[in-house]
């Protein structure tokens, strides 16, 4: 298996630009989760979904975060308009449901707004 | 809502010297207790992780971690440690149910030649 896929590795882009993360999770798991990791605040849970289902939301920033689920295979999280203050490693985790099993974690995505 | 907590931030350590990351968590009637790693620009990698029985967990790379349900701990152990292990060490658990892992802040891992 690939694990968990994310697109773009790195990227630079200018503030009040959109930006868009991509996340493929792992084939079967139908538990996904987006992370950003600051040396400030360490590693914080964004927005988690069950079968393509928001469950909760409540760790998104403010109103230019959005994450969407179209299906089992896909999801991306889109900042707009972007800021400095936005720039981190940004990880997707997929898992398959149940409380025992582990979150596996894709190689993060690492955004610097200049 | 479960919290963990862990207590050094940083912890160098001379190589083949022994090793503990401590972590502690908000009590619960049972949980679910994880170690991930995180070398410099990956994401995180499952360690260890306990689920129920015996308390003493083994994992990958020579590392084990102890459940102690009384002290709400699960440390992190590792007898003689490599180069290799410098890392970023997160411990994370989870209720009985399908949420989120919480995670601490982190342990940096520093291993000195």
């Amino acid at each position: 298996d690939a694990g968990v896929i994310q697109s773009p590795r790195h990227e630079v882009t200018e503030m009040g630009q959109e930006v868009t993360l991509r996340c493929k999770p792992i084939s079967g798991h139908n538990s996904l989760f987006w992370y950003r990791q600051t040396m400030m605040r360490g590693l914080e849970l964004l927005i988690y979904f069950n079968n393509n289902v928001p469950i909760d939301d409540s760790g998104m920033p403010e109103d230019r975060f959005s994450a969407k689920m179209p299906n089992a295979s896909f999801s991306t999280l889109k900042i707009q308009p972007s800021e400095p203050r936005d720039s981190a490693v940004y990880f997707c985790a997929s898992k398959v449901t149940g409380a025992s099993y582990e979150q596996y974690f894709g190689p993060g995505t690492r955004l610097t707004v200049t | 809502a479960q919290s963990v907590t862990q207590l050094d931030s940083q912890v160098p350590v001379f190589e083949e010297a022994p090793v503990e990351l401590r972590c502690n968590y908000s009590s619960s009637v049972s949980v679910y207790l994880f170690w991930y790693v995180q070398y410099p620009n990956q994401g995180l990698q499952l360690l260890l992780k306990y689920l129920s029985g015996s308390t003493l967990v083994k994992g990958i790379n020579g590392f084990e971690a102890e459940f102690n349900k009384s002290q709400t701990s699960f440390h992190l152990r590792k007898p003689s440690v490599h180069i290799s292990d410098t890392a970023e060490y997160f411990c994370a658990v989870r209720d009985s149910g399908n949420t989120p892992l919480v995670f601490g802040k982190g342990t940096r891992l520093s291993v000195i030649a």
